[in-house]
């Protein structure tokens, strides 16, 4: 069966300090991965996402990148985090195929 | 442009009661649409979908969710609420950039 980590599950960061959350898919190849961002608790914002190594398509101008050095792992970074990066971070994968997403279980990060 | 909405920001239900929870969409072309749950500081759970068929989709938990082509609406019902089933739901358009485009979240509450 597949699975989807994504950690660390909390961080708190300084501003100015960088960031690099993590998030790996098993039991299946080639996903679609996404980063998407929710604030306050409520509507979630895209941020990246990636049909396979090295392609990552950006869907808001920020202060985070997004990589994927590997068919299964997604990185989402930052060189200098600002206040307003602050938030929930969830991870998720589909097939290639598209369709219904299965979610990590999200970072909640706060930027002090 | 592609988009869906959710006119409520919270529902309140009393426990036994029907549930629902509304959800609106624009699309040119067919829709293909989703409902998730998430719980407090959790990923978003997979609920039901919408592709083509049966206007009237079955779901997990006893939920199921009508879809209405004229109205250009997603509905999430349930016959009978549960205090556990209290909780954010996002309504979820696939917009063919293989990536959702997510609603801004009803707060579920049921009352016991």
């Amino acid at each position: 069966s597949q699975t989807i980590h994504q950690w660390p599950a909390t961080l708190v960061q300084p501003v100015g300090s960088p960031l690099s959350l993590e998030c790996t898919v098993e039991g299946t190849s080639n996903p679609n991965l996404y980063w998407y961002r929710q604030a306050a608790g409520r509507g979630l914002q895209l941020l990246f996402y990636s049909v396979g190594i090295g392609q990552i398509s950006s869907e808001v101008p920020q202060n985070l990148s997004a990589s994927r050095p590997q068919d299964r792992q997604f990185i989402l970074s930052s060189k200098k985090l600002l206040l307003s990066d602050s938030g929930f971070y969830l991870c998720a994968w589909t097939r290639p195929s598209g369709g219904g997403y299965t979610f990590g279980s999200g970072t909640r990060l706060t930027v002090v | 442009a592609q988009s869906v909405a959710q006119p409520e920001d919270q529902v309140n239900v009393a426990e036994g009661n029907p549930l629902t929870v509304k959800c609106t969409y624009s699309v040119s072309g067919n829709p293909y649409l989703f409902w998730y749950v998430q719980y407090p500081n959790r990923g978003l759970q997979f609920l039901l979908k919408y592709i083509t068929g049966d206007n009237l989709v079955k779901g997990s938990y006893g939920f199921e969710a009508e879809f209405n082509k004229s109205q250009t609406s997603f509905h999430l019902k349930k016959p009978s609420a549960l205090v556990s089933d209290s909780a954010l739901y996002f309504c979820a358009l696939y917009t063919g950039r293989r990536a959702l485009t997510f609603g801004s979240g009803t707060r579920l509450q049921v009352q016991p």
